[in-house]
């Protein structure tokens, strides 16, 4: 198993601002991933963050508004930039165990765009 | 179209009785199956994984089925209590690629 933090828990932000949301895992993990979860969705995913490589985006989902950073095997953050209330979302972190790619889940920030 | 359907969207049933959640899929080729319980603010968590050979699999109160030729599985909860009380999300894995169902939103009520 995996314990996964995320920091901020929550966060309302004035649109146009960005927001750097930390994730971090009691230990290595090779496969990191980014969900967003709109209000009374299921969960999409973002992009798949590997260390020491770009990050893998989703279909709709881009770089420059979406920057992820993975420095190492145990940390991650996920940056919304030039935010809109349309960002809106709780937004989860990830991590991929076993041979079955077991996922198991941060507890999700909770952004909320003005 | 979705590949993972889940139904009923959303139900509410009394405190110790029991409850059956359904999802179909549609994900080709087909790696394993997994229950995820998301109470309400937090993050999903895991209740069973099933691989193509496994029909049945519980956790305490939770018992998932799986019949991988009609590409169907359920998830039956006994004798339910209030902490039951939330989303519950199928997902069904095409070997790293993992479709979401929109989930069942549970209310257990006293």
């Amino acid at each position: 198993s995996a314990v996964i933090s995320q920091k901020p828990s929550r966060d309302i932000c004035q649109r146009g601002t960005s927001l750097t949301i930390q994730c971090q895992v009691d230990s290595q993990v090779t496969m990191m991933f980014w969900y967003r979860q709109q209000p009374g969705q299921s969960l999409t995913l973002i992009a798949t963050a590997n260390q020491g490589s770009e990050a893998t985006y989703e279909s709709g989902f881009v770089i420059d508004k979406f920057p992820i950073s993975r420095p190492n095997l145990t940390f991650s953050t996920l940056t919304v930039s030039n935010m809109s209330p349309e960002d809106s979302s709780i937004y989860l972190c990830s991590v991929g165990v076993g041979s079955y790619n077991e996922q198991f889940f941060g507890p999700g920030t909770r952004l909320t765009v003005l | 179209k979705n590949q993972v359907e889940q139904s009923p969207q959303s139900l509410i049933i009394l405190e110790g009785k029991n409850c059956t959640l359904q999802c179909n899929y549609t994900v080709s080729p087909f790696s394993n199956l997994r229950w995820y319980k998301q109470d309400t603010g937090r993050g999903p968590v895991s209740l069973t994984i099933m691989t193509f050979s496994e029909n049945t699999k519980s956790n305490g109160r939770y018992t998932a089925t799986l019949d991988a030729d009609t590409k169907q599985s359920s998830l039956h909860i006994t004798a339910s209590q209030l902490s039951d009380s939330a989303s519950y999300i199928c997902v069904v894995s095409a070997f790293l690629d993992m479709r979401f169902g929109a989930g069942t939103r549970l209310t257990v009520k006293p």
